[in-house]
């Protein structure tokens, strides 16, 4: 399967704890972004990345909140001190940035994160 | 503020019929729509896009129409199949203006019986 990947699918954390999720993309997309979806409403975007650099962060990305990209391939969101209020599913997407389309972005499982 | 409203929040079909899901949007630098499916506990799968250069797309029993000048567009899905039962979602982003990020509306669940 070459499809985004996500790990791990589910996470539980005590408030406070930092969690850390790994995202691999597409092989040949350029492109991964962040989005963090809530029960019932559609996906948030948080940030993204052209190869190994962060070119936008949303003003939802708190300063608990960091991700990166090392090499431009796979890339991690860490979130400290966990708050009950980051309980969501976190999605990946990964797209190309290619001159001959408009850099469809394909989903990943996604990371279901809940703080208790 | 929203920026992508859709309607509506749900929708009941018998199977072979036709449902539409509406979608309106305010930024008219927005110049990519796709729809996405979504089923429980799964990502948003990409179904079908269109650009506001085209008034019409179809991808099998999908079609988008879209009205540029009401900032409008819809998604049908002709001939449903319980199998259609799940969640879509549509969205816009600036692809144009570079990173491509989208705005998703709040999603529309659509079940199909039989």
């Amino acid at each position: 399967d070459t499809g985004v990947s996500q790990d791990p699918r589910h996470k539980i954390t005590k408030r406070g704890q930092n969690v850390t999720f790994r995202c691999d993309p597409i092989s040949e997309h350029n492109r991964l972004y962040w989005y963090r979806q809530t029960l019932g409403q559609g996906p948030e975007f948080l940030t993204y990345f052209q190869n190994e650099a962060q070119l936008e962060k949303s003003r939802l990305l708190s300063d608990r909140f960091s991700a990166e990209r090392p090499k431009g391939s796979f890339s991690t969101l860490e979130i400290q001190r966990t708050e009950q209020g980051d309980s969501a599913m976190y999605l990946c997407a990964s797209s190309s940035s290619g001159v001959f389309g408009f850099g469809e972005q394909y989903f990943g499982p996604g990371t279901r994160l809940t703080v208790t | 503020q929203q920026q992508v409203k859709q309607s509506p929040q749900s929708l009941i079909v018998q199977k072979g019929g036709i449902p539409i899901i509406n979608c309106a949007y305010e930024n008219t630098a927005f110049d990519y729509f796709p729809w996405y499916q979504q089923f429980p506990g799964k990502g948003p799968a990409l179904l079908i896009a269109i650009r506001p250069d085209v008034s019409e797309k179809k991808e099998g029993r999908f079609t988008i129409s879209f009205n540029k000048s009401a900032k409008q567009f819809s998604l049908h899905i002709m001939d449903s199949q319980p199998g259609d039962s799940a969640t879509y979602f549509c969205a816009a982003s600036n692809y144009a203006g570079g990173g491509n990020k989208l705005t998703f509306g709040t999603g529309t669940q659509l079940k199909v019986e039989l």
